[in-house]
């Protein structure tokens, strides 16, 4: 099983639509995680972290669920400009804390 | 702050040549990541640094590559001799450590390699 899985898509969705993607990661001692941004051939970036209460970032909410192994981005009122790939990382757990990198999301939101 | 700067962006070499690439972290940042990647397997860690030593250098394909770090503001990665399956976008990164463990990664632009 790889340590971090996604969907990768591509979801295809209509400006203004509601979207969500999961992510789920296979190490339980994991201890931080976050969602990355990463437009075509540029870099990754950081779009927010995900904290176990849940955390809302002005369109975008994430949310940790520690007992099933997953987090979630959920889009509201989807913008052209959120095409993208929505990458999902998990920092280690054990004593490490190196990032590792889902294979990413693809979303298209088109007029 | 400049953020994390690589060189060169393009690269385009023939087969057998040797490949550098470098970046700049960002001042004051302990980590710094190399990555690959790739359509077919995504962004691959190839080895990290912590305070310019290296940590786990596991993810480096085969002898072919190697990596340094010899001060805190500049890394290396050279691939020699080159091949054409090692053509990819090469992301250097760096990050401070935070509370709990958090390691919040910056990249630089890339280097994308073409290898003929």
């Amino acid at each position: 099983r790889k340590e971090v899985e996604q969907d990768p898509g591509p979801f295809n969705v209509p400006e203004g639509a509601t979207v969500a993607f999961n992510c789920t990661y296979s190490n339980s001692a994991s201890q931080s995680f976050f969602w990355y941004r990463q437009d075509c051939r540029k870099e990754p970036k950081l779009l927010m972290s995900v904290y176990s209460s849940g955390n809302e970032d002005g369109r975008f909410t994430a949310q940790l669920n520690r007992a099933s192994q997953y987090i979630s981005l959920l889009i509201r009122d989807s913008k052209l400009s959120d095409s993208a790939t929505y990458l999902c990382v998990v920092n280690g757990g054990g004593g490490s804390y190196i990032p590792t990198f889902g294979r990413g999301t693809s979303l298209i939101v088109h007029p | 702050d400049a953020g994390v700067i690589q060189s060169p962006r393009h690269e385009v070499t023939e087969m057998g040549q040797e490949v550098t690439l470098r970046c700049k972290p960002i001042s004051g940042h302990d980590y710094l990541f190399w990555y690959r990647q790739t359509m077919m397997r995504g962004l691959e860690l190839l080895i990290y640094f912590n305070n310019n030593v290296p940590i786990d250098d596991s993810g480096m394909p085969e002898d072919r590559f190697s990596a340094k770090m010899p001060n805190a503001s500049f890394s290396t990665l050279k691939i020699q001799p080159s091949e054409p399956r090692d053509s990819a976008v090469y992301f250097c990164a760096s990050s401070l450590m935070g509370a709990q463990g958090a390691n919040v990664l910056t990249f630089g632009a890339g280097s994308r390699l073409t290898v003929l």
